[in-house]
């Protein structure tokens, strides 16, 4: 596709399971980056990758989060033992390089119950 | 500590009229910023930005103002229309990776 996707749109789940959140970025982007929005918040950056660099992951808010980037493309978040805290919308951007223009997916929505 | 501040949680304009979104920044690092505008179950679409070097950045109906010393960035919208409707979000980074928001300001144009 053109441009970033996101699986799944949504995602309700239970107070102590994993979910996993995957991302597609764009064909060709080095870059990509995960941030989340909590309601009335502005989006919070969570965790970076560039090409074959070692993730910039100081904005993880706990050791639950973790996210890996195989071969270079697809990105998975994975919370784990989720909180209702953690509910949110999980959005994921690409860039053709570091430091360019942040391309959005249209996010995933998470509700832990 | 919010280090990218947008005071107007919503902001009502005519269309055909200027619309003027604020933001506000306290990190002096920063020296790259953004706006971005979201429409509901959408991810937000890049709108302008400006580098730290410049005071002004023009794009169509989109113009952004950067005041430094005041640390201030503005967002100018003119003719406003009703398709303008969004989330507005101010974004500012030092380097232009991880990027810091506002918590957005609703932008509503009346027809």
């Amino acid at each position: 596709g053109a441009g970033v996707s996101q699986s799944p749109s949504n995602k309700v789940t239970e107070k102590g399971k994993d979910v996993e959140l995957r991302c597609d970025p764009i064909s060709g982007h080095t870059a990509l980056y995960w941030y989340r929005q909590s309601l009335g918040q502005g989006l919070e950056f969570l965790i970076y990758f560039q090409g074959n660099s070692a993730p910039d992951k100081s904005g993880l808010p706990s050791d639950r989060f973790s996210a890996e980037r195989t071969g270079g493309s697809v990105s998975t978040l994975t919370i784990q033992r989720t909180q209702q805290e953690d509910s949110a919308v999980y959005l994921c951007a690409s860039s053709l390089l570091a430091g360019g223009g942040q391309f959005f997916g249209p996010g995933t929505r998470l509700t832990v119950l | 500590d919010q280090q990218v501040k947008q005071n107007s949680p919503s902001l009502s304009v005519q269309e055909g009229r200027i619309s003027i979104l604020n933001c506000d920044y306290t990190n002096s690092m920063f020296d790259y910023f953004l706006w971005y505008k979201k429409y509901p179950a959408e991810g937000p679409t890049f709108l302008i930005s400006i580098s730290s070097i410049k005071d002004k950045n023009e794009d169509g109906r989109f113009t952004v103002f950067l005041n430094k010393s005041a640390k201030h960035l503005s967002l100018h919208i003119v003719p406003s229309q009703p398709g303008d409707s969004a989330v507005y979000f101010c974004a500012a980074s030092e380097g232009g990776n991880k990027l810091v928001f506002g918590a957005g300001t609703i932008l509503r144009v009346k027809s």
